[in-house]
């Protein structure tokens, strides 16, 4: 059973636009939730993070909302690059403890176009 | 700084043959990580060491697997022998040391098993 869903494989978006990636998880354990872009042939590469103690984390045109309640995370992208086209993966941890592993979604595909 | 390094980028061999998988974290990160990323899908964690010893290698399949971190720094991972099935992108990640901090990537060995 997957932990951390993103039940969107690919999003197309216009230059300029906003994007949202969404990512869900099951596990209310997880206190810790990161984003990282992945472009071909490239290891992915650390977007953004936030911890469960937070609902938004921002850094330039990268904003992450976190709805605890919801068991929800996403991902805006404002505005949109063509440079921003890559796959997003969503991932979650739990902070001490003998878990630090991080659970990583299947990832979108983001297309943006000019 | 350096990011994490991997070698080789690329690999191909017959089935049934031994292959090795070497990484070089950042500098100063004590913890290190190798993960298996399977095609359209999110990068799994095979190991993790902190420092030298393996704190987690549950989901490491030891009948084939291994992985050494003599001196707590580099890290070599051994398949043998190699199946078709092992096919896929092996990434090498790092951190400092604790649970919860962001880990960065190295771009990722893509083996094919033929």
């Amino acid at each position: 059973d997957q932990q951390v869903k993103q039940n969107s494989p690919s999003l197309s978006v216009q230059e300029g636009r906003i994007s949202i990636l969404n990512c869900d998880y099951t596990n209310s354990m997880f206190d810790y939730f990161l984003w990282y872009k992945k472009y071909p042939a490239e290891g992915p590469t650390f977007l953004i993070s936030i911890s469960s103690i937070k609902d938004k984390n921002e850094d330039g045109r990268f904003t992450v909302f976190l709805n605890k309640s919801a068991k929800h995370l996403s991902l805006h992208i404002v505005p949109s690059q063509p440079g921003d086209s890559a796959v997003y993966f969503c991932a979650a941890t739990i902070v001490g403890g003998s878990q630090g592993n991080l659970i990583f979604g299947k990832g979108t595909k983001l297309s943006v176009k000019p | 700084e350096a990011g994490v390094v991997q070698s080789p980028r690329y690999k191909i061999i017959e089935k049934k043959q031994p292959v090795a998988f070497w990484c070089n974290p950042i500098s100063g990160h004590n913890t290190l990580y190798w993960y298996l990323q399977n095609l359209g899908q999110g990068p799994e964690l095979l190991i993790r060491y902190e420092n030298e010893e393996a704190v987690d290698d549950s989901q490491l399949p030891k009948d084939r697997f291994s992985a050494e971190r003599l001196k707590g720094v580099d890290s070599t991972l051994k398949i043998q022998p190699a199946e078709l099935g092992d096919s896929a992108v092996y990434l090498c990640a790092s951190s400092r040391l604790g649970v919860g901090e962001t880990q960065y990537f190295g771009p990722g060995t893509r083996l094919l098993v033929l």
